[in-house]
C-alpha cells in the first residue's frame, strides 16, 4: 500500500465518456504530478502542480484536463479520450525540492484506463 | 534533449549474487538520481535515492555516484527472485530542485532460484 491513494483502480471508457481520475495524498506534500504510462515504458510526465498551481503542462492535449482543488487533492478529467489513451495513469507527489536536490516522488497504486 | 539510458535487460543472476543496474545520463548538471522498482502491472517504488557522489547503502541496496563519469548505479546483494522486477533510473534536469525527472528505459531484473 502507499500514502497516494488513486480511485479508480481500473476505468473502461468510451471514446464519447466523460471520467475522472481521483489521487489524494495526506503526507502534506505540496507537489503533485500526473504520468501516464504504457506497457514497457518509463513513466511520462504529463502535468505538475506546486502549490496548487499549474506548474507544468507537458503539451498534453486538451482532452486531458487537471485539477487541483486543495493540497491534498488532484483530479484528471477526461473527455473524448481515444483509444491510444489506454494506458496506467499514475499520481505521484514530492515535498518541494531544495534550490539543489529534487525531493523523492512517491507513487499511488495508478488506475488502469481503458478507451473502447 | 536530456537522457537517461538504461540497459533493457533482462539481466538475469542467481539467487543470493550481486545483481549490478547501470545507469548514465547526458545532463552535466544533474544533481537528483532515484532508482525505483515497478513489478508487471504495478506502480513504481522508490528504492534509493542519492544526491552525491559515492555509496549510500541501505539494506542489501547500494547507490553509487560518480558525477565526473555521469553514471549511477545500484547494487542488490544477496539478491533474492522477489527482487525480479524493472528498475527505473530517475534523473532530474539541469540540477535545479524542481524540475521534472527524467526517466531511463528501465532495466529488467531476473533473479533465477
Amino acid at each position: 500500500d502507499t500514502e497516494v491513494t488513486q480511485t479508480p483502480k481500473h476505468l473502461v471508457m468510451g471514446m464519447t465518456n466523460k471520467k475522472s481520475l481521483k489521487c489524494e495524498q495526506h503526507m502534506g506534500h505540496r507537489a503533485m504530478y500526473w504520468y501516464k504510462q504504457k506497457a514497457k515504458k518509463p513513466p511520462e510526465l504529463m502535468f505538475v502542480y506546486s502549490y496548487e498551481k499549474l506548474s507544468i503542462n507537458e503539451s498534453v492535449p486538451s482532452r486531458f484536463s487537471p485539477e487541483c482543488p486543495n493540497s491534498s487533492l488532484l483530479n484528471l478529467h477526461l473527455h473524448a479520450l481515444q483509444p491510444e489513451d489506454s494506458a496506467l495513469y499514475l499520481c505521484a507527489s514530492s515535498q518541494s525540492g531544495t534550490r539543489r536536490n529534487n525531493s523523492p516522488l512517491h507513487f499511488g497504486n495508478g488506475t488502469r484506463l481503458t478507451v473502447t | 534533449q536530456k537522457e537517461v539510458e538504461q540497459n533493457s535487460g533482462p539481466l538475469s543472476v542467481p539467487e543470493g549474487a550481486i545483481a549490478s543496474l547501470n545507469c548514465t545520463y547526458s545532463d552535466r548538471g544533474s544533481q537528483s538520481f532515484f532508482w525505483y522498482r515497478q513489478y508487471s502491472g504495478k506502480s513504481p517504488e522508490l528504492i534509493m535515492f542519492i544526491y552525491s557522489n559515492g555509496d549510500k547503502e541501505d539494506g542489501r541496496f547500494t547507490a553509487q555516484l560518480n558525477k565526473a563519469s555521469q553514471y549511477v548505479s545500484l547494487l542488490i546483494r544477496d539478491s533474492q527472485p522477489s527482487d525480479s522486477a524493472t528498475y527505473l533510473c530517475a534523473v532530474n534536469e539541469k540540477g535545479s530542485g524542481n524540475t521534472p525527472l527524467v526517466f531511463g528505459k528501465g532495466t529488467r531484473l531476473s533473479v533465477i532460484a
